[in-house]
């Protein structure tokens, strides 16, 4: 199966600024990747799914102004969270599928101070 | 819309016990199910999945059957391991590559 990692494990950051998480498929060209938030003790919640070369499509209800999805390339996808704040504070898990099949990376820990 | 109901844990078991994490789920059609399991600080990880009624997923010693009448997917397996303690999620897709999860259960199993 493919192979996603997820730059940065974690971060922390200040109220108000912007932070940009990666998703890189290392093994395998994705047309198609998914971003997914992960409230504790709570499922994961599809955001967005991105393609590649166009504009991603956000699920009701997600801020597409606030969380910005750019598939630039066939192995990277990123998501930039615009003017974070506490309530940003969450895990956020990147998939990438290949042959109607869904691979995780190991997720980004964003905490807003 | 979507969704899937699975067991609340946390699930604390010895070693070789029997182990059940109840999944169901409600959507129109005839979706396909799966089961994810996360262990700790790694991304989800397939585990096993079935894709029509009566169909049984099986991998690792786990298995679960689709059950269209009881709209049912529950997780089981026969001697569970210390290495088996992990987050177990359920999750069903249309066939439109989105994935609706279940809110996960944390298995842990002592020896």
């Amino acid at each position: 199966g493919a192979v996603v990692s997820q730059h940065p494990s974690w971060v922390i950051c200040k109220s108000g600024t912007s932070v940009k998480i990666e998703c890189r498929s290392l093994d395998f060209q994705a047309t198609t990747m998914f971003w997914y938030r992960q409230f504790p003790k709570q499922s994961l919640m599809l955001m967005a799914t991105s393609n590649e070369g166009s504009k991603a499509t956000y699920e009701q209800g997600v801020e597409k102004d606030k969380f910005l999805i750019n598939h630039a390339s066939l192995t990277l996808s990123t998501l930039t969270v615009t003017s974070a704040h506490p309530e940003d504070s969450s895990f956020y898990i990147c998939s990438v599928s290949s042959y109607n099949e869904q691979f995780f990376g190991p997720g980004t820990r964003l905490t807003v101070l | 819309g979507d969704s899937v109901t699975q067991m609340e844990g946390p699930v604390t078991l010895s070693e070789e016990a029997f182990l059940t994490i109840n999944c169901t789920y409600t959507a129109t059609g005839y979706p396909s199910l799966f089961w994810y399991v996360q262990y700790p600080g790694e991304g989800l990880q397939l585990l096993l999945k079935a894709t029509k009624a009566d169909d049984k997923g099986s991998n690792k010693g786990f298995e679960a059957t689709y059950r269209k009448e009881t709209t049912s997917f529950h997780l089981e397996k026969g001697s569970v391991q210390v290495s088996d303690s992990a987050v177990y999620f359920c999750a069903l897709s249309r066939g439109n590559e989105k994935l609706t999860f279940g809110t996960g259960t944390r298995l842990t199993i002592i020896p």
